[in-house]
């Protein structure tokens, strides 16, 4: 069974980039059975899909946050980040790391989450 | 991409079914059958409790069932019980190869 565990700054200041690793045990990143997901939540608000990357480094980001997000992989550490640049007020949240798997649509395995502050 | 949209809050007594809805457009609940549905008890991770429209994970208990009907997805409950008391959210796969969640639905057990 694949788990996984978000780790990074609990608080980043405005204009600055919001960074997040998530590490995956009991599953290889770089096995291609999984899609990596980032998924949000503002205190008290929604989830909100962030993007995916998958084993070779192919991503897709929400559209709305696309110019600000990049994805990585790195096998070696069976990691996957999250850089969100120029971070606002409202990129406040909890942020999960999840995962799909190949063929699937529902996110099966997520982290326990890291709030994220943004402020200054 | 909008957020699909979810009644704010639903209850029930104990021993009640409740349904819960998710309304979103042809591009995403009604153009496949990825749907799924996470509870979501303070402080914790989501956990899918139906996927793929209807499907039960294994170990989800067998109160819990979902449907769709066009633009529309909806969460049952059958048998509410106190650990039923959470919030939930629907997803949708969408034809832009892309997920959106709904705006969540605070379900209390009366």
């Amino acid at each position: 069974q694949v788990q996984m565990q978000e780790s990074g700054p609990g608080l980043v200041k405005p204009s600055e980039t919001l960074s997040l690793t998530c590490s995956v045990s009991g599953g290889s990143v770089s096995s291609g059975v999984y899609y990596w997901s980032w998924i949000r939540q503002p205190p008290g608000k929604g989830l909100e899909w962030i993007g995916y990357i998958y084993d070779d480094g192919i991503t897709k980001y929400n559209p709305s946050l696309k110019s600000r997000v990049t994805m990585s992989v790195d096998t070696s550490k069976n990691q996957f980040s999250l850089n969100l640049r120029s971070v606002t007020t409202a990129d406040t949240a909890v942020y999960y790391c999840a995962s799909v798997g190949l063929g699937e649509h529902d996110f099966d395995y997520w982290g326990q989450g890291n709030l994220v502050t943004v402020s200054s | 991409q909008s957020a699909l949209t979810q009644p704010a809050s639903v209850s029930g007594s104990p021993g009640q079914s409740i349904t819960i809805s998710c309304t979103g457009t042809s591009s995403d609940v009604g153009g496949y059958d990825y749907v799924s549905w996470y509870q979501q008890h303070p402080g914790k991770a989501p956990k899918v409790m139906i996927y793929d429209v209807s499907n039960r994970p294994s170990g989800v208990s067998i109160r819990f069932s979902g449907s769709k009907s066009g633009n529309t997805a909806s969460l049952t409950i059958s048998g509410l019980q106190a650990e039923d008391e959470a919030d939930y959210y629907c997803s949708s796969y969408t034809t832009s190869t892309t997920w959106v969640f709904g705006g969540g639905t605070k379900l209390t057990v009366l």
